[in-house]
C-alpha cells in the first residue's frame, strides 16, 4: 500500500496570505487528522475528519479550517497567515477515528515571512 | 482535555544498554497508548502501541508497559543500536462527548546512543 502523501512539501508565504495544504491518506483509511509541529509546542492536534465530517478540533483559532472529500483526501486551510503559523504541518491517516494506529505523512513545511 | 507528560526530555545511553522513557496521562478514559519515533527531518513513525486491556506488549527489542491504576506507560528499548537515535513521542487519545478524537502527544524524548 502506498503511504500517506502530502503536498506541497514546502511553502513560503507572507503575513496576511492564505494557504491550502493537501493530504492523501492510505487507501481504505477514512480518518485524517492534522497536527502542527513546532520546536516550542511540539505536536499539537488541529482537527480530525472521518467520513467527510469534522469530529473535533484542537485549541486553534478559526483561521485554521479543513475539509474532507468523498475519496477521504483532506485539505487544510490557514487564512490571514501570521509569523507564528510557521511550522511543520503533518497529517495522519487511520482506518478508525479517535487516533488509533495513525500513520503520518511527510509533512508540509510552511514558512511565513 | 488529556494531558500527557513525558520524561526525560533527553536520554543518553551507551550502545548495547537499555533505554526507558516514561509517560503519564490524566484522562482515566484513555485506552490506547502509541509510541512514535521521529528521526531528524522525517515523519513520526508508529513503532509500537498498546491498548488498555493488556499490561505489556513486545516487538523484538522494544516493549511497552502500561499501569492503568497509576496512569503511566513506558517504552523500553533493549540492546540499543546507533539507529535507535531519534526523538520518541508518547501519546494518548483526547476525549469529547462523542468519543476519542485525535491524540495528545508528550513533548518528546531525544534519545542519543553513544558508541
Amino acid at each position: 500500500k502506498a503511504g500517506v502523501t502530502q503536498t506541497p512539501r514546502y511553502l513560503i508565504k507572507t503575513r496576511g496570505q492564505q494557504v491550502t495544504l493537501s493530504c492523501s491518506p492510505i487507501s481504505g483509511h477514512r480518518s485524517v487528522s492534522w497536527y502542527q509541529q513546532t520546536p516550542g509546542q511540539g505536536l499539537q492536534f488541529l482537527f480530525e475528519y472521518f467520513s467527510e465530517t469534522q469530529r473535533n478540533k484542537g485549541n486553534f483559532p478559526g483561521r485554521f479550517s479543513g475539509r474532507q472529500f468523498s475519496n477521504s483526501r483532506s485539505e487544510m486551510n490557514v487564512s490571514t497567515l501570521e509569523l507564528g503559523d510557521s511550522a511543520l504541518y503533518l497529517c495522519a491517516s487511520s482506518f478508525e477515528s479517535g487516533g488509533y494506529e495513525q500513520f503520518f505523512g511527510p509533512g508540509t513545511r510552511l514558512t511565513v515571512l | 482535555g488529556e494531558n500527557v507528560e513525558q520524561h526525560p526530555s533527553t536520554l543518553s545511553v551507551q550502545e548495547g544498554d537499555s533505554a526507558v522513557i516514561k509517560c503519564t496521562y490524566s484522562d482515566s478514559a484513555s485506552n490506547y497508548f502509541p509510541w512514535y519515533k521521529q528521526e531528524l527531518g522525517k515523519r513520526p513513525q508508529l513503532i509500537i502501541d498498546i491498548r488498555s486491556n493488556v499490561g505489556e506488549k513486545k516487538d523484538q527489542r522494544i516493549a511497552v508497559t502500561l499501569n492503568k491504576t497509576a496512569k503511566h506507560f513506558s517504552l523500553h528499548i533493549t540492546e540499543t543500536q546507533p539507529e535507535d537515535s531519534a526523538v520518541y513521542f508518547c501519546a494518548a487519545p483526547m476525549y469529547s462527548g462523542g468519543g476519542a478524537d485525535g491524540l495528545t502527544f508528550g513533548k518528546g524524548t531525544h534519545l542519543i546512543i553513544q558508541p
